[in-house]
């Protein structure tokens, strides 16, 4: 089945220690997101890649970056983590600016 | 600003009885409107979308919406909701009003009580 996938579920990481969440997909599409969700909130957009071109949300901090080297994977890169950072990371796909896809997330936890 | 409001934070139904879930939003002459389910520690699951035609479009797991320009509402109904739908409900719209990006409304909570 075509899928998006995140991988680890869950990361645990220490208060200002790089960490790196994946996400790939198989439904070819050519849009990819990462939204935060913290508890009891709805997602929040951080940025997003229209095929190549990085689009990132004003109010993201620079602490969080992205690399996107194909059409099939995305990362999220948080380069000195703090505990507000702690939360859901969401990874979503579309076709151009149709239906987003999420995947199951990942739940980062910060010491 | 465009906004998705969902007036509920938290309902609580009996299994078997009827569920309506409210969605209204701001903006927008010709949204594209979804309805996600989240389960706890879980990613979004896309119910069901409306981007035209019928206004009544049927999901998954027996849901259905109901798009109404009139009152710029997307209510999501189910005639008898089962203990496995617990979980918490977003209502979000897009389109190029909206940036080509979702907005989501705050969410709410079902609670399912046999």
């Amino acid at each position: 089945d075509a899928m998006v996938i995140q991988n680890p579920r869950y990361q645990v990481t220490q208060f200002g220690k790089p960490v790196t969440l994946s996400c790939s997909q198989t439904l070819n599409h050519n849009v990819m997101y990462w939204y935060q969700q913290k508890s009891s909130q709805a997602p929040k957009l951080l940025f997003h890649y229209y095929d190549k071109d990085f689009n990132n949300e004003a109010d993201t901090p620079d602490n969080f970056q992205s690399r996107r080297p194909n059409t099939s994977f995305c990362f999220l890169d948080i380069r000195s983590p703090g505990l507000g950072d702690a939360a859901m990371y969401l990874c979503a796909t579309s076709r151009d600016t149709e239906t987003q896809y999420f995947g199951p997330g990942t739940r980062l936890l910060v010491l | 600003a465009q906004s998705v409001t969902q007036p509920d934070i938290h309902i609580t139904v009996s299994e078997g009885a009827s569920l309506e879930l409210r969605c209204n939003y701001s903006y927008g002459a010709t949204p594209y409107l979804f309805w996600y389910v989240q389960s706890p520690g879980q990613g979004l699951q896309l119910l069901l979308k409306y981007f035209s035609g019928d206004t009544l479009v049927q999901g998954i797991k027996g849901f259905e919406a109901e798009f109404k320009r009139s009152q710029s509402s997307f209510n999501l109904r189910k005639p008898s909701v089962h203990w496995s739908d617990a979980a918490e409900y977003f209502c979000a719209v897009g389109g190029k009003e909206y940036g080509n990006k979702l907005v989501f409304g705050a969410g709410t909570i079902l609670r399912v009580k046999s």
